[in-house]
C-alpha cells in the first residue's frame, strides 16, 4: 500500500527557534499534501493544503507566516514552524491522497513537537 | 455547530460483542466518508471508506451510509481487545475541496476481555 513518511518523529526545541518537518510520499506522487495538527485528547485539525508548484492554502486562523509550507517536489512537502513557542507544542501529521477520484488519504506517522 | 459529530463515548464493549460507532455531518454535498483508527500517540490509519448509500463490508467491519439522513456508521463485529482505540469519522466535501478531510472529535472504544 501507499506509504507516507515524516521526519523527524520527535523534536524538542527551545522557544524562539524554528523547526522543519518533512513529509514524503514514498511510492506515489502527490501534487497535494495536507498538514494537520492534533492537540492532546482532541481531533485532527487541518492547518493547510500544500500544493506542488504553487503557494499553500491555509485554513482560517492559521498564520501563514508562522507555519511556512514548501512543496518542493511531487514527493516532498515541508512544514517549518518559525519562532516556535510552547503553545505550538503538538502532534503534527501530514497526509497525501493517492490521487484517485475517491481521495483515499494516507497519513504519515506524525511528528511530536515539544517547545520548551 | 460542528461539521462532523460523533457519538461522545467512551464506548466500552465486551470481547466478542458488536461495537457501533456513529457519525453525522452537516454538509449535504459531502462526497466521501472515512473511518480511521488511531492508537494513542500514533497517526490515524484508514479502516474503511464509503461513497454510496448502503452498507459496505470488509472483514469484521461494516460501514453504513445514509446520505438523506447525513449519517454514517461503523460496526465492528466480534470485537477484540486490539480494537481498543479512538475511531475518527472523516468527511470529504469533494469538488474544490479535493482531499480536504473534516474530522469528528473521535470516539474512544474499549474492548474488555
Amino acid at each position: 500500500g501507499a506509504v507516507v513518511s515524516q521526519h523527524p518523529s520527535r523534536v524538542i526545541c527551545k522557544s524562539g527557534t524554528s523547526v522543519k518537518i518533512e513529509c514524503r510520499s514514498l511510492d506515489f506522487q502527490a501534487t497535494t499534501m495536507f498538514w494537520y495538527r492534533q492537540f492532546p485528547k482532541q481531533s485532527l485539525m487541518l492547518m493547510a493544503t500544500s500544493n506542488e508548484g504553487s503557494k499553500a492554502t491555509y485554513e482560517q486562523g492559521v498564520e501563514k507566516d508562522k507555519f511556512l509550507i514548501n512543496h518542493a517536489s511531487l514527493t516532498l512537502s515541508t512544514l517549518t514552524v518559525t519562532s516556535a513557542h510552547p503553545e505550538d507544542s503538538s502532534f503534527y501529521i501530514c497526509s497525501a491522497p493517492r490521487g484517485g477520484p475517491r481521495d483515499e488519504q494516507f497519513f504519515g506517522p506524525g511528528t511530536r513537537l515539544t517547545v520548551l | 455547530q460542528k461539521e462532523v459529530e460523533q457519538n461522545s463515548g467512551p464506548l466500552s464493549v465486551p470481547e466478542g460483542a458488536i461495537a457501533s460507532l456513529n457519525c453525522t455531518y452537516s454538509d449535504r454535498g459531502s462526497q466521501s466518508f472515512f473511518w480511521y483508527r488511531q492508537y494513542s500517540g500514533k497517526s490515524p490509519e484508514l479502516i474503511m471508506f464509503i461513497y454510496s448509500n448502503g452498507d459496505k463490508e470488509d472483514g469484521r467491519f461494516t460501514a453504513q451510509l445514509n446520505k438523506a439522513s447525513q449519517y454514517v456508521s461503523l460496526l465492528i463485529r466480534d470485537s477484540q481487545p486490539s480494537d481498543s482505540a479512538t475511531y475518527l469519522c472523516a468527511v470529504n466535501a469533494g469538488g474544490t475541496s479535493y482531499g480536504k478531510l473534516t474530522f469528528g472529535q473521535g470516539t474512544i472504544l474499549t474492548v474488555h476481555p
